[in-house]
Order: structure tokens, then sequence, then C-alpha cells
């Protein structure tokens, strides 16, 4: 089935660095989300993304983190500068429409030292 | 505030046994709910869905129950197989959300 695909699995920093994660998201697909997992807690939606615009955002989507698909290239989510509690493991995904079935990534895990 | 809860945290059946796996949530404006399966190392896949104007949806040897009223649906795996061991995600969504809340997940085992 379609894969989403992203880069890096792993990502290791020192807290206060900037840190990129990327997403290769379904080719036709339209829609785009980031989800924050901490480990034993629930998937959290942070952010989806239309049309080169933020459609809605959650509270953990704090001001340090931003996205964009510049180009329909990757999909990022950057966090600058980072801090301890954003150690998690954050899932792409995407849809062709809204309300469509998300398509996920295997996830980044990020840990901030 | 949790929106969706699931129960029990981790599940062990036998090879054959339905399994059971069960969700609440509390926004009575939520009106799909898709179950994903997760293997590790990899993301959530979706399993199946139903949305709330049923109450009950087959898919194979998946099965979800959905009661409205109590804001309570579960999802069954009949004849459970070892390769099912996963851990599922219940999820909901409505009218006016393009995102998902998800549960905290149940870790299923299944023993040959």
């Amino acid at each position: 089935g379609p894969k989403v695909l992203q880069i890096p699995s792993h990502q290791i920093i020192d807290m206060g660095q900037m840190v990129t994660l990327n997403c290769d998201p379904v080719s036709n697909h339209l829609y785009f989300y980031w989800y924050k997992q901490i480990l034993g807690q629930q998937m959290e939606f942070l952010v989806n993304f239309y049309n080169g615009k933020v459609m809605e955002k959650s509270k953990l989507f704090k001001d340090q983190f931003s996205v964009e698909r510049p180009d329909g290239s990757y999909f990022t989510l950057k966090i600058q500068p980072t801090a301890l509690e954003d150690s998690a493991v954050y899932f792409c995904a995407s849809s062709w429409g809204d309300y469509a079935e998300q398509f996920f990534g295997p996830g980044t895990r990020l840990t901030v030292l | 505030q949790q929106q969706v809860r699931q129960s029990p945290q981790s599940l062990t059946v036998w090879e054959g046994e339905t399994a059971i796996l069960n969700c609440s949530y509390e926004n009575s404006a939520f009106d799909y709910f898709p179950w994903y399966q997760q293997f590790p190392g990899e993301g959530p896949a979706l399993l199946i869905s139903i949305l709330s104007v049923s109450n009950k949806k087959e898919d194979g040897r998946f099965t979800i129950f959905f009661n409205k009223r109590e804001k309570k649906l579960s999802l069954h795996i009949a004849d459970s197989q070892p390769g099912d061991s996963a851990t599922y995600f219940c999820a909901a969504s409505g009218t006016g959300y393009q995102n998902f809340y998800f549960g905290k997940g149940t870790s299923l085992t299944v023993i040959p």
C-alpha cells in the first residue's frame, strides 16, 4: 500500500539545538500531519497542513515548532530550540482529503539530551 | 483530559481465541472511530473503522461493536493468530475536527 517515509529514524541532539524532522508523504496526498508520542503515552496531534498553510494546531505545537513543505518536497517539522520535553517519537501522516484515511510513517525517535 | 481511553493496556490470548479490546470516549461530537494496528518499528496502519450511525462493522475476523449511548466501542478479533500480535489504537474524530484523538493503545500478544 501507499507508504510514508520519515528521515531520520533516530535523532539525538543536545538541548537548545535545532532539529528538522523530514517526512516524504504519499505522492498524491494533499493533507499532512504531525503527531507526537511520548513513551507509554497516546499519540497526540500536533498540527495539520494543507495548501501551504497550517490548518489546525494543538496546544502541544509550541512557538518553537514550525512546519513547511517547500515546492512539494519533504514535509518538515522544525524545532528551534529544542527542550528536554521534546524527546518523543514523532509520526508524520498524510491523506488525500480531510477526514480521509491517514497513512502514517514509521516515526522518528527524537532524543534531546 | 484524555478524550479516548482504552483497556486493557495489554492482553494475552491463545491462538484461536477471540481477543476483545475496549475503547471509550468523552466527546459526544465524535462520529468516526478508526482502529489502527501498529507493529514494532512501523507506523500505525488503519485496520477497520466505524461511523457512529452504525452499531457494528465487520471485516473478516475483525468486528467493531459500537454503543453510542454509552460512548463505548470494542474491537473483537476472532480466531486470533500470532501475526495479530501488535499494538491496537482506538481513535476518534468528528465533523469539524481534522485530527484524530488516540487512545494509549492495547498491546495484544497471541500465543501459538
